[in-house]
């Protein structure tokens, strides 16, 4: 049974870029959130999508979007980059009317903006 | 807006010793779930345990505990006989309990466990 998966592992931009990270969800669920966590700090939460519908958002600005697809795997994308935006990014999967609205975490991409 | 709070940002133990990790949240909900999580250096964050709010039994999971006292809103985490490969960062989190699907994880700042040799 394979869990959350998440790519890249790393990635280093520049200040101003954009950049995509990608998830998919453990077997069976069909609901991910994004996280960011900053260093020596919980994770912080983005938004979470179901049904290829952006359904909760956090307090981040709108350089942070997302998408999901059909198949319920999910990108988070951040335009125009800044410094403060290196972090660990988190995805989480669960299923949408699951009990204890259990999520199931991605080992995370770090992000490295310079 | 519900908020969660670790006030121990370290701590550090010896094998076998037991430790208890501390946690309060704020809500005005009544029916929500408490979780802890671990975050070893590998980075994958991993359920250890958790306890719906609506249950006054606190749950128990190996030699993880946690000890609910829903008045107090306070979550504390119990590990008893540790182990080395207890050590990682541990993450309270709080969510609300939702008929209409899942919710946002709140979570608290987290407290690094270092079990000693």
């Amino acid at each position: 049974d394979a869990g959350v998966t998440q790519s890249p592992t790393h990635l280093i931009k520049t200040r101003g870029q954009q950049v995509t990270l990608r998830c998919s969800p453990k077997s069976g669920h069909d609901t991910v959130s994004w996280y960011q966590q900053a260093l020596g700090q919980g994770p912080q939460f983005i938004f979470q999508y179901y049904e290829e519908e952006e359904r909760q958002r956090g307090n981040f600005p709108d350089r942070f979007s997302g998408h999901q697809f059909p198949n319920y795997s999910s990108e988070l994308n951040v335009n125009a980059l800044l410094l403060g935006d290196s972090a660990l990014y988190l995805c989480a999967s669960n299923l949408f009317r699951g009990t204890y609205n259990e999520q199931f975490f991605g080992p995370g991409t770090r992000l490295t903006v310079l | 807006a519900q908020t969660v709070t670790q006030s121990q940002p370290e701590m550090s133990v010896q094998e076998a010793e037991t430790v208890t990790l501390s946690c309060t949240y704020d809500t005005s909900e009544n029916n929500y779930y408490l979780f802890w999580y671990k975050q070893p250096p590998s980075r994958q964050m991993i359920l250890v345990i958790r306890q719906e709010a609506y249950k006054q039994q606190n749950a128990t999971e190996n030699r993880f505990s946690v000890n609910f006292q829903k008045a107090a809103k306070s979550f504390s985490l119990k590990i008893s006989d540790s182990q080395l490969g207890d050590t990682a960062m541990y993450f309270c989190a709080f969510t609300q309990r939702d008929f209409q699907g899942a919710q946002k994880l709140v979570f608290g700042q987290g407290t690094r466990l270092t079990i000693n040799p």
